[in-house]
């Protein structure tokens, strides 16, 4: 049964940059898609961007091109970074594995418990 | 970006009613579009994916349907454990999801 355990660090000053980490227990990175998804009281669920297992990544481009994303197969877990954070970018970010069938992506099936980000100086 | 209107964004509800709740997209989806239960403090579960596929291990209460625009969860028989929010997101690149919606005790 795969699990997801986000971390990272709770306060971040404004202009620094968020980095965060997905620790992946139950399964290869390698077998699938992932996704970073974050929430705040102001945007709801928010994507910010997926990954294959093959490591091309897809950000969301309102977040102009301040997020990197990348994995590490002999640590199996997965990164984000987001540069030049502001209070805009305070929320829950979470990790998540994605369902697809052929070539589409269908679904967030199995997600991490969250980790809090809060953007203060 | 595809916008995602999701109604009614708050809705009072006894435990063995039929819930539904409405998604509709900005334009066209085809089927790629989930839905989530979310309760406070935890993440989004996923119960229906492609519109209309029950995710494993979810009660058959949960249905979706709908396909194009215009989406809808139902919950056959609300039981207590369903009193949460609902979220629906589309998979055309950018994701985005809907506005939620509470589903509270009447």
């Amino acid at each position: 049964q795969v699990q997801l355990q986000e971390s990272g660090p709770g306060l971040v000053k404004p202009s620094e940059t968020l980095s965060l980490t997905c620790s992946v227990s139950g399964d290869s990175i390698r077998n699938y898609y992932w996704s970073w998804i974050r929430q705040s009281p102001a945007k709801g669920l928010d994507f910010i961007g997926y990954f294959s297992h093959g490591g091309s990544t897809f950000s969301n481009p309102s977040l102009n091109s301040r997020v990197t994303m990348s994995m590490d197969t002999s640590e199996n877990q997965l990164s984000l970074k987001v540069t030049s954070v502001t209070a805009a970018d305070t929320g829950i970010y979470y990790c998540a594995r994605v369902i697809v069938l052929g070539p589409q992506l269908h679904g967030l099936d199995v997600w991490g418990h969250g980790t809090t980000v809060s953007v203060s100086s | 970006d595809i916008q995602m209107t999701q109604f009614p964004s708050t809705l009072s509800a006894s435990v063995g009613d039929r819930v539904t709740i409405t998604c509709r997209a900005s334009q066209e989806i085809y089927s790629f579009l989930a839905w989530y239960q979310q309760k406070p403090g935890k993440a989004p579960k996923l119960l229906i994916y492609r519109a209309s596929t029950l995710q494993s291990g979810v009660p058959s209460r949960f249905s979706g349907s709908g396909s194009g625009t215009e989406f809808t969860l139902t919950i056959s028989s609300l039981e207590p454990d369903d009193f949460a929010s609902y979220y629906c997101q589309q998979f055309n690149f950018p994701w985005t999801f809907g506005q939620g919606t509470k589903v509270e005790i009447k």
